[in-house]
């Protein structure tokens, strides 16, 4: 009940192309979906998130899109460019006001 | 802001020591967090405070981890004994209130080495 299940594992594509990264969840009572952007070195730090009264939300060249029947999330990367290679997490929360459930995580790569 | 604060940043001990992290949460947060991530286990929740107060320690793997947090400016997580197992990036996190408990702010990690 608790999971958050994240696909691919590892993503490689090529510059400005348009990766997409999955996650799932279980438990219905989540509702803030946020997706956290980790450079090697470095902690995770918040991306763009999203609470379940919408169906899509755009910051720059990032978009959630949330499926809240099919209790799916994805994020889309637009354009993607070599300085996104980075380890990508999507997480859950109930009413972001409990502790967060982390996916595994996706390492992308943007090759030049 | 300086951000969360971690040290040390890299910290290699032996097997049976014991082990010392520290964080500085973003000043005015009221919630931290110590997280543990390795390859196979991810990024794992150990324990958060509020107000200094643990909330939840049902992610802190066993006895030889414990946590603190005197007053709002400071934190420590220990180890004791260490173990090989330990061996991982541990980071501390902060977060401004109840209602953005989601909006957590990423120190930059000790990376401890139990040899």
């Amino acid at each position: 009940q608790q999971q958050v299940k994240q696909s691919p594992q590892s993503l490689i594509v090529q510059k400005g192309g348009i990766p997409i990264i999955n996650c799932a969840y279980e438990n219905t009572a989540f509702d803030y979906f946020p997706w956290y952007q980790q450079f090697p070195g470095k902690g995770p730090a918040l991306l763009i998130a999203i609470r379940p009264d919408v169906s899509e939300k755009k910051e720059g060249r990032f978009t959630i899109s949330f499926n809240k029947s099919a209790k799916q999330f994805s994020l889309h990367i637009m354009d993607s460019q070599p300085g996104d290679s980075a380890t990508y997490f999507c997480a859950a929360s109930k009413g972001g006001s409990e502790k967060l459930v982390f996916g595994k995580g996706t390492k992308l790569t943007v090759n030049p | 802001d300086a951000g969360v604060i971690q040290s040390p940043r890299h910290e290699v001990t032996e097997m049976g020591q014991e082990v010392t992290l520290r964080c500085k949460p973003i000043s005015g947060h009221d919630y931290l967090f110590w997280y543990r991530q390795t390859m196979m286990r991810g990024l794992e929740l150990l324990i958060y405070f509020n107000n200094n107060v643990p909330i939840d320690d049902s992610g802190m793997p066993e006895d030889r981890f414990s946590a603190k947090m005197p007053n709002a400016s400071f934190s420590t997580l220990k180890i004791q004994p260490s173990e090989p197992r330990d061996s991982a990036v541990y980071f501390c996190a902060s977060s401004l209130d109840r209602g953005r408990l989601g909006e957590q702010y990423f120190g930059p990690g000790t990376r401890l080495t139990v040899t």
